[in-house]
This record gives structure tokens, C-alpha cells and sequence, in this order.
């Protein structure tokens, strides 16, 4: 089955600074890579996605990045703000035509924004 | 608004109790879902369903069963609870529509004494 790994678990930066963290899968049909937000005490949100016949992706200050043959994807947040201190999981998933047949996260990274 | 809600936040039960967990949906989403969220985990499929009746098995199904008899309602079975399936469950749904968002309800946190 998929496996995803992500990179860091905790990561603290500086308010107006840029983050970045990193995902690797390893199932090369995986073709739907998707990030979501968790913020304390709530559930998990989508806050963007990637579909493996494109190479970015933006919204704004968030931007993903997908290398299908090294098998690797990222999440970039620039001018990172209070409001983005969170917990982010990436995840990766086959999606024939029917949606995801249920994603394979990653462990999770905990996003600091230092004032 | 998609809504997702979960019968319970939370739950204490006994090791050797029968557990349901329910799960519902008001925007005829096709696609539901369980997951457990652990600590330094992540989060890891249990078990899902696309349709009525059908079900698959996802990562961790061991210990685990489930149910779909309405398409709005999806239920996760602890046949007999062990103090390892100590933590939080949470249910998503999505349309069978592809790269369609899944949506989560608010979780259920369980705990197995």
C-alpha cells in the first residue's frame, strides 16, 4: 500500500516569513495529493490540492509543488501570519474518476508562527 | 454548507464492550469514511464506503466493522473494544466526483478503560 512521509514534524518560524514542508510517497499510481489544516480542537479542512498532471498550484500565500518522478510534493506559505499556526497533513491517494478511494496521510507538521 | 456530525464527542467504554460510532451526512455524498487520529500518527484509514451496502477495507480494519444501510448514515463497529483502539475517530464524507474535497465531522474521542 501507499506510505507517505512528511518532513518536519515541528516547524517554527518568524510571522512574515515563508514555511515550507515536505512530502514523499511512494506509490506511483497515487495521481491526488491533498493538504489539509488542522487547527487545535477542530477538524481537519482542505486548504488546497494537486492532481499529478500538474506541477503547481496556488491560492493566494499557499502554494504546492508536486515532483511525480521523484515522488515527492510540498507545501509553501508565504507572509505566514498567527492565524496559520496549525498542524498540516499532507496525503496522497489514487482517485480513478470517483474520487479518493480514502487518502494515506502523513504523520503531520506542527507550524509555529513566532510574533 | 456541508455538514458532517458525529453521534458523540466523547465516549468511555470497557474493554470487551460492543462500540458504535455513528456518522452522518446531509449533502448526498456518495463516498463516506473512518479514520483514527493518533498522536505522532497522523491520520489512518479504517475503513470506507461508496455506496449503499458496500464497504473496503482500508489500512487498519483490524478489530474494526462497518455499516451502510442509508446512504447518509455510516457506522463504525467495535466488535469487542481493547484499550489500543483508545483514541480519536473521525468520519468524512465527499461526492464520488474526482479530486472532490472529503469533508470531516468534529471526531469522536474514545476511550477504552
Amino acid at each position: 500500500g501507499e506510505n507517505v512521509e512528511q518532513h518536519p514534524s515541528t516547524l517554527s518560524v518568524q510571522e512574515g516569513d515563508s514555511a515550507v514542508i515536505k512530502c514523499t510517497y511512494s506509490d506511483s499510481a497515487s495521481n491526488y495529493f491533498p493538504w489539509y489544516k488542522q487547527e487545535l480542537g477542530k477538524r481537519p479542512q482542505l486548504i488546497i490540492d494537486i492532481r499529478s498532471n500538474v506541477g503547481e498550484k496556488k491560492d493566494q500565500r499557499i502554494a504546492v509543488t508536486l515532483n511525480k518522478t521523484a515522488k515527492h510534493f510540498s507545501l509553501h506559505i508565504t507572509e505566514t501570519q498567527p492565524e496559520d499556526s496549525a498542524v498540516y497533513f499532507c496525503a496522497a491517494s489514487r482517485d480513478s474518476g470517483g474520487g479518493a478511494d480514502g487518502l494515506t496521510f502523513g504523520k503531520g507538521t506542527h507550524l509555529i508562527i513566532q510574533p | 454548507d456541508v455538514k458532517v456530525t458525529q453521534s458523540s464527542r466523547y465516549l468511555v467504554k470497557r474493554t470487551g464492550e460492543k462500540v458504535f460510532l455513528e456518522c452522518v451526512q446531509d449533502m448526498d455524498h456518495e463516498n463516506m469514511f473512518w479514520y483514527r487520529q493518533d498522536p505522532g500518527l497522523g491520520l489512518r484509514l479504517i475503513y470506507f464506503s461508496y455506496d449503499v451496502k458496500m464497504k473496503e477495507k482500508g489500512d487498519i480494519p483490524e478489530g474494526y466493522s462497518v455499516s451502510r444501510e442509508k446512504k447518509e448514515r455510516f457506522s463504525l463497529i467495535l466488535e469487542s473494544a481493547s484499550t489500543n483502539q483508545t483514541s480519536m475517530y473521525l468520519c468524512a464524507s465527499s461526492l464520488r466526483v474526482s479530486g472532490y474535497e472529503q469533508y470531516f465531522g468534529p471526531g469522536t474521542r474514545l476511550t477504552v478503560t
